[in-house]
């Protein structure tokens, strides 16, 4: 599977500020995932970052709040906008495995770990 | 309704011994399975996929039954390393979009 790395590995930001988390993978990939983990919680994605089009949000996440670039087929970036303490959350990014021996297997980021203070 | 539902168990199992569980799902149209192993405060690792026809993978055995829509896992001679949680997933579309459960607990002891 591929080595993915994410930067911060964790932080803790006051209310009202933006925290930047970059996702580095050491092979190409078409699709990248960006998944939230609240406390106690199971995973929820947030978006679908694809290389050259923009991101693909689901229901109840905005670009606005969650702007997403995807500049390469390696690297990806998530903002956390005007966060607030209910962002408090782990942020992994995903990737789809290079050898698709059933459909959407994904390989999970180390996460970064968020407190809103 | 969740679209995935997962007991939380925690399900204590000793050392040795046989554990089994099941998730439950609610999208008939649900094409894809996976178990995930989550250890605390660590990233979701895949375990295996789940197969129409079942599979096996050394300790750990996975069954799809469609006509309930339940998938389950099942590990044999568990081990103090087997304790995490064990995370049911499903998809409907070949992009990606996954479904997880909120996971089931197993505390393997000695």
């Amino acid at each position: 599977s591929a080595v993915i790395s994410q930067k911060p590995s964790r932080d803790i930001c006051q209310r009202g500020t933006s925290l930047t988390i970059q996702c580095q993978v050491d092979s190409q990939v078409t699709m990248m995932f960006w998944y939230r983990q609240q406390p106690g919680q199971s995973l929820t994605l947030i978006a679908t970052a694809n290389q050259g089009s923009e991101a693909t949000y689901e229901s109840g996440f905005v670009i606005d709040k969650f702007p997403i670039s995807r500049p390469n087929l390696t690297f990806s970036t998530l903002t956390v906008s005007n966060m607030s303490p209910e962002d408090s959350s782990i942020y992994l990014c995903s990737v789809e495995g290079p050898q698709r021996r059933s459909y959407n297997e994904q390989f999970f980021g180390p996460g970064t770990r968020l407190t809103v203070l | 309704r969740k679209e995935v539902e997962q007991d939380p168990g925690p399900f204590n199992v000793p050392e040795g011994a046989t554990v089994a569980f099941n998730c439950t799902y609610s999208n008939s149209a649900s094409q894809s399975f996976f178990w995930y192993r989550q250890d605390c405060r660590k990233e979701p690792k895949l375990l295996m996929s789940v197969y129409s026809s079942g599979n096996e993978d050394g300790r750990f055995t996975a069954q799809l039954n469609r006509a309930s829509q339940y998938i389950s896992l099942l590990i044999r001679d568990s081990k103090l390393s087997d304790s995490a949680t064990y995370l049911c997933v499903c998809s409907t579309d070949s992009w990606g979009k996954l479904q997880f459960g909120a996971g089931t607990q197993v505390v393997v002891t000695p």
